[in-house]
């Protein structure tokens, strides 16, 4: 089993939809969590931390459900620049020296106008 | 925009020929790291390296190499290229104090 698992989509919507992916994770240790975009052949850009209390940033709001082991991440009134690819990313505890990312594969997000 | 650099872009190369994938940051992050990342997939840990003449093996095994001789610099070599080795090689830095890593725009290697 993938310590961070993912649907890889593709999630097709029209420009102006509301988009949520989920990300689930199957160490109980992980204690850091991130959102990063990825565009087609690009390299990973962070998106946003995913704190506890949940947190937004504009059109994107990350949520943190630590007893189900799952992150979400909502993307509302969507733009054609949102398609890429999404990957949730964890940290373990006890990795915060070393900073070890775990990535999930995936989602992959197409909008359409 | 983040420093860090990675040379070739894109590098095809005939099986067994001696590689090296340059990376390189100006922050002054003490901790690097190397991805492998096929298409469509997730990225792999294969190397970090805390600081200079540190360097550690990642989640994933790997037959490159790594060196750590300059705090800005980072580079992976494999000695012997196979068609195995065919995949997109990132590097990666971060500063101690936190978590965010700034990623390189990647090196893809295709072995013939």
């Amino acid at each position: 089993r993938k310590e961070v698992e993912q649907d890889p989509g593709p999630f097709n919507v029209p420009e102006g939809a509301t988009v949520a992916f989920n990300c689930t994770y199957s160490n109980s240790a992980s204690q850091s969590f991130f959102w990063y975009r990825q565009d087609c052949r690009k390299e990973p850009k962070l998106l946003m931390s995913v704190y506890s209390s949940g947190n937004e940033d504009g059109r994107f709001t990350a949520q943190l459900n630590r007893a189900s082991q799952y992150i979400s991440l909502l993307i509302r009134d969507s733009k054609l620049s949102d398609s890429a690819t999404y990957l949730c990313v964890v940290i373990l505890r006890g990795s915060s020296n070393t900073g070890k990312l775990i990535f999930g594969q995936g989602t992959t997000l197409q909008v359409k106008p | 925009e983040a420093d860090i650099y990675q040379t070739p872009r894109y590098l095809v190369i005939g099986t067994g020929k001696k590689i090296t994938l340059e990376c390189s940051q100006t922050m002054g992050h003490d901790k690097m790291y190397w991805y492998q990342q096929d298409p469509g997939m997730e990225l792999h840990l294969i190397h970090y390296s805390y600081g200079v003449n540190s360097t550690e093996k990642g989640d994933l095994s790997s037959e490159s190499t790594v060196s750590r001789i300059r705090t800005e610099h980072f580079p992976l070599t494999l000695e012997s290229a196979r068609p195995s080795h065919t995949s997109q090689y990132l590097c990666a830095s971060r500063d101690s104090s936190k978590e965010t890593q700034y990623f390189g725009p990647g090196t893809r290697l295709l072995v013939l």
